[in-house]
């Protein structure tokens, strides 16, 4: 069974742009989860989405953003982005059909802002 | 904001010695969980522990969790220099309102280097 894939694995951009990360679960899991990691911060968590819906999130502003699509597919959306957005972007993928399981990380999109 | 703390941060060891992390966290929890990460690359679940279980195997892995104490220990026995790597405890933190919503909080890691 294939793993989580993200795309691109690294991207760089300037302050101001925007940005579409792109993560692709294990087949069938339906609930996607981002996270942020920074050396300063550590693992952040971003939101979480099952069957297209959200269903949590995090402590993240406004320009942080996400959908998921009907094959479970999800995305993420950085706009106006600031120098502190770089990071390494992580999805993480379950059954998600209930509580307390163990997540299935891709291994994340590398972001930097110049 | 993070919940669980490892301790060490760092931790150097000899290969075919055991190594030991520990991690705590402030509130009550369902689980806690325990992943790898090896650099440059995400992480890998490792083993999970239930609030009503006290110790689990898994392999050269063994985990402890004191909910009385709201901590946790992880022992890698053997080591060995593909355990290098970065460990992460995360402890659940379901939506009190959405049944079944996922969100890991993550301590932030001890970095364990396995020496030849």
């Amino acid at each position: 069974k294939a793993g989580v894939t993200q795309t691109p694995r690294y991207l760089i951009k300037t302050r101001g742009q925007q940005v579409t990360l792109s993560c692709s679960p294990i087949s069938g899991h339906r609930s996607v989860s981002w996270y942020q990691q920074t050396p300063g911060q550590g693992l952040q968590f971003l939101f979480e989405y099952f069957s297209e819906t959200q269903r949590n999130k995090g402590n993240f502003p406004g320009r942080f953003s996400g959908r998921q699509f009907s094959n479970s597919r999800s995305e993420m959306n950085v706009s106006t982005l600031e120098l502190g957005d770089s990071a390494l972007y992580l999805c993480a993928s379950s059954l998600g059909d209930r509580g307390n399981q163990p997540q299935h990380f891709g291994d994340g999109t590398r972001l930097s802002i110049l | 904001s993070q919940q669980g703390e490892e301790d060490p941060q760092a931790l150097s060891i000899q290969e075919g010695e055991n190594a030991t992390m520990n991690c705590s966290y402030k509130t009550s929890i369902n689980n806690l969980q325990w992943y790898r990460q090896n650099s440059g690359r995400g992480l890998v679940h490792l083993i999970l522990i239930r609030s009503n279980e006290r110790e689990k195997h898994s392999g050269r892995l063994r985990v402890t969790l004191d909910t009385s104490k709201k901590s946790s220990s992880l022992l890698i026995t053997a080591s060995r220099a593909a355990d290098t790597a970065s460990y992460f405890c995360a402890t659940d933190q379901e939506s009190p309102s959405i049944q079944g919503a996922q969100k890991l909080v993550f301590g932030q890691g001890t970095r364990l280097t396995i020496n030849p």
